[in-house]
């Protein structure tokens, strides 16, 4: 099956600080999701970007299909961006998602 | 605005007990999924369902089985929980097929097995 990289693993930033946030994967995407998991459990959808650059806020997002990775980048980062990113890919003809195992962000006062 | 409900959001439970875990979605989707969460391992797909009574397994359905008996309504069962069952459970519904078929999630459902 597909496979799905993130990196950093964990980041600590100070308030006011951007980052970067990468997702590597093994094959061709349909559907490309990106997901903040806030401290009580709950998936948040940030962006559905299977190919191009979509921008909501301070957040914004890139995926290049045909080098497959996605960016998510953030902005004058806040303490309740705090948490952890999830990117998750759905392959051609397959209509569940892969995950990847998280970034865990957390932004310091 | 989209929906979806988990009917718990803490659950404690003894080894051997059947356990339900139920999940609502009001967006009138067609494919519903549950999902596990667990330190280090991501989220693994245990069950989905494109369609009323109809079901597929995930990456890990040992030990679990699913009813779909209303479209917006997806359940989870645990025949016989045991202690490696406890772990943070997750339902999401998308549109089936088409273009565009992002998926939604529910709250979670905290799940220990004593």
């Amino acid at each position: 099956g597909i496979q799905v990289e993130q990196s950093p693993p964990d980041l600590i930033l100070q308030e006011g600080a951007n980052s970067t946030l990468r997702c590597n994967f093994s094959d061709s995407v349909n559907n490309l999701q990106w997901f903040h998991q806030n401290p009580w459990g709950q998936l948040i959808n940030l962006f559905y970007i299977p190919s191009g650059t979509k921008q909501n806020g301070r957040l914004s997002a890139t995926t290049v299909a045909t080098e497959r990775y996605s960016l998510l980048y953030i902005s004058s980062s806040q303490t309740t961006d705090s948490g952890v990113y999830f990117c998750a890919v759905e392959d051609f003809g397959n209509e569940k998602l892969t995950f990847g195992t998280g970034t865990r962000l957390t932004i310091i006062p | 605005d989209v929906k979806v409900t988990q009917s718990s959001r803490y659950l404690v439970k003894r080894t051997g007990e059947k356990v339900f875990l139920e999940c609502v979605q009001d967006m009138d989707h067609e494919n519903m999924f549950w999902y596990r969460q667990d330190p280090g391992l991501g989220l693994r797909l245990i069950y989905f369902s494109y369609d009323v009574k109809m079901k597929e397994k995930g990456d890990i359905p040992e030990g679990y089985s699913v009813s779909r008996e209303k479209k917006e309504r997806f359940s989870l069962i645990l025949e016989s929980a045991s202690t490696n069952q406890t772990s943070m459970y997750l339902c999401a519904s998308s549109q089936r097929g088409g273009f565009y078929n992002e998926q939604f999630f529910g709250p979670g459902t905290r799940l220990t097995v004593l």
